[in-house]
């Protein structure tokens, strides 16, 4: 059965701070890795999208990476923000069939001030 | 990029009515659309996965007479809660895509409240 973990499941840090979130995944055959922001009460916005080929890709403060072979992605972000308290969820879609992603069950974050 | 809009984004309704729910994308063709539910502080939950102009292919669990999925045109989507309860009440999603730009790209939601 496809699955994606999540960790950790909630996370505190101060605003100024980097942290990073881990995503470790069974999908296969794999087709890509996508990491969203969902902030409460809205739809998830996409961060990166990685294919098997990639390792890392960043976007702005966010960085993500991905190790195809242990099937491991992270997602750091760099000199957080009050913003950035969100919850992030990491997306695997496999190739072929019928491509249905298997979300995790997201990263709550929270950046105090 | 790829823009889904979703309408309308906050509805609240009396038991046993119905509700529609419209998911449009703006500027691609969506071959393919998903329907997700998402209870607070949980993850999104897929409902059913539409392809245009086929019958919508739902999840176990999911009741297709209750959860009326239209997936008519590439650009629009619709989701019909029938007969709506109190427990219906709910975050509910709507994402679109082709497979071909691996983009499912979300919806802003809709917060359904049943009263």
């Amino acid at each position: 059965k496809n699955q994606v973990e999540q960790s950790p499941q909630s996370l505190i840090i101060l605003e100024g701070k980097n942290c990073t979130l881990q995503c470790n995944y069974t999908v296969s055959p794999f087709s890509n890795l996508r990491w969203y922001k969902q902030d409460t009460g809205r739809g998830p916005v996409s961060l990166t999208i990685m294919t098997f080929s990639e390792n890392t890709k960043s976007n702005g403060r966010y960085t993500a990476t991905l190790d195809a072979d242990t099937k491991q992605s992270s997602l750091h972000i760099t000199a957080s923000q009050l913003s950035d308290s969100a919850s992030y969820i990491c997306v695997v879609s496999p190739s072929g069939g019928s491509y249905i992603p298997t979300f995790g069950r997201g990263t709550s974050l929270i950046v105090h001030p | 990029g790829a823009v889904v809009s979703q309408h309308p984004s906050r509805v609240i309704c009396k038991s046993g009515t119905s509700v529609k729910i419209e998911c449009r994308s703006l500027d691609f063709q969506a071959t393919t659309m998903f329907w997700y539910r998402q209870f607070p502080k949980q993850s999104l939950m897929l409902m059913a996965t539409s392809n245009e102009g086929s019958k919508a292919t739902y999840e176990q669990g999911v009741e297709k007479d209750k959860f009326l999925i239209n997936h008519a045109s590439l650009t629009l989507s619709t989701l019909t809660v029938t007969s709506a309860h109190p427990e219906d009440s709910s975050f509910y999603i709507c994402s679109a895509g082709s497979v071909r730009n691996y983009g499912y790209t979300f919806g802003s939601g809709t917060r359904l409240t049943v009263v």
